[in-house]
C-alpha cells in the first residue's frame, strides 16, 4: 500500500528565515510524481510543486523548493525566505504512474512569527 | 485557468437527511475525485471518477455514494447523513494519469451535520 508520512503536525519559524517540511513516501513503483499544497486558512488547496521519480535535479519553483532524495524516499519541502503569509496548512501527496489515486499526508502546519 | 466549482462552502444538516453535494469543472478532465479532510488526518479518498458513469471507490467509501451523469459534474451523496459525517469536503480533478499531472481542487464545503 501507498503511504505518506508527515511527521511534523507543527512547527514555527522567524520571518525571513528558511524552513523545511519532511514528507517521505512508500511506493515499490519506480515511476511516481509527488506534490506539495499550501491550505491557507481560506481553505483552499493552492499547488506549490512537482518532483517526478525520474527527475534529476530537484525540483524549484521560487521560494519553493523540493529536497528528493529518492533512496531515502523523502521529497522535503524547503521555504526560503519565510513570509508571514507562507502561515499554512502544508500537504505532500504521491501519485503513481498511470493510476487516478493521489495519496496525502496528513499535513504540517506552519506559523511563521513576525 | 481551470476552475472546481462546489456548491456551497458552509452546510448544516440534520442526522438522516440525505445530503447532496455538487462539484463542477469547467475544462474537460476526465478524472474527478471527492476527498475528506479531517484535523490530523490529512486528506482522505471517499470516491473518484475517471468517465463518465465510472466510479471507484476510494479508502473511506462507506456512508456515501457519487454520481457522474455528465462529464463536468461529480456529486456526492450522503444517504443518511450522521454526525460523523461532519467534516471538510474537497473536490478535485485532473486530466488524465500521468504522474505529472496536479490535482485543482474546489474551495470546499464544511458541512455540520447536528
Amino acid at each position: 500500500a501507498q503511504k505518506i508520512t508527515q511527521t511534523q503536525p507543527g512547527m514555527f519559524v522567524q520571518e525571513k528565515e528558511a524552513v523545511t517540511l519532511d514528507c517521505t513516501y512508500d511506493t515499490s513503483d519506480p515511476s511516481y510524481g509527488l506534490f506539495w499544497y499550501k491550505q491557507p486558512s481560506s481553505g483552499e488547496m493552492i499547488f506549490l510543486i512537482y518532483q517526478g521519480s525520474y527527475d534529476q535535479q530537484n525540483a524549484t519553483e521560487g521560494r519553493y523548493s523540493l529536497n528528493f532524495q529518492k533512496a531515502r524516499k523523502s521529497a522535503n519541502l524547503v521555504i526560503s525566505a519565510s513570509q508571514l503569509g507562507d502561515s499554512a496548512m502544508y500537504f505532500c501527496a504521491m501519485r503513481r504512474d498511470n493510476f487516478n489515486k493521489f495519496y496525502f499526508g496528513s499535513g504540517t502546519k506552519l506559523n511563521v512569527k513576525p | 485557468d481551470v476552475k472546481v466549482t462546489q456548491s456551497s462552502r458552509y452546510l448544516v444538516k440534520r442526522t438522516g437527511e440525505k445530503v447532496f453535494l455538487e462539484c463542477v469543472q469547467d475544462m474537460d478532465h476526465e478524472n474527478m475525485f471527492w476527498y475528506r479532510q479531517d484535523p490530523g488526518l490529512g486528506l482522505r479518498l471517499i470516491y473518484f471518477s475517471y468517465d463518465v458513469k465510472m466510479k471507484e471507490k476510494g479508502d473511506i467509501p462507506e456512508g456515501y455514494s457519487v454520481s457522474r451523469e455528465k462529464k463536468e459534474r461529480f456529486s456526492l451523496i450522503l444517504e443518511s447523513a450522521s454526525t460523523n459525517q461532519t467534516s471538510m469536503y474537497l473536490c478535485a480533478s485532473s486530466p488524465d494519469r500521468n504522474t505529472n499531472e496536479k490535482l485543482f481542487f474546489g474551495s470546499g464545503t464544511q458541512l455540520s451535520v447536528l
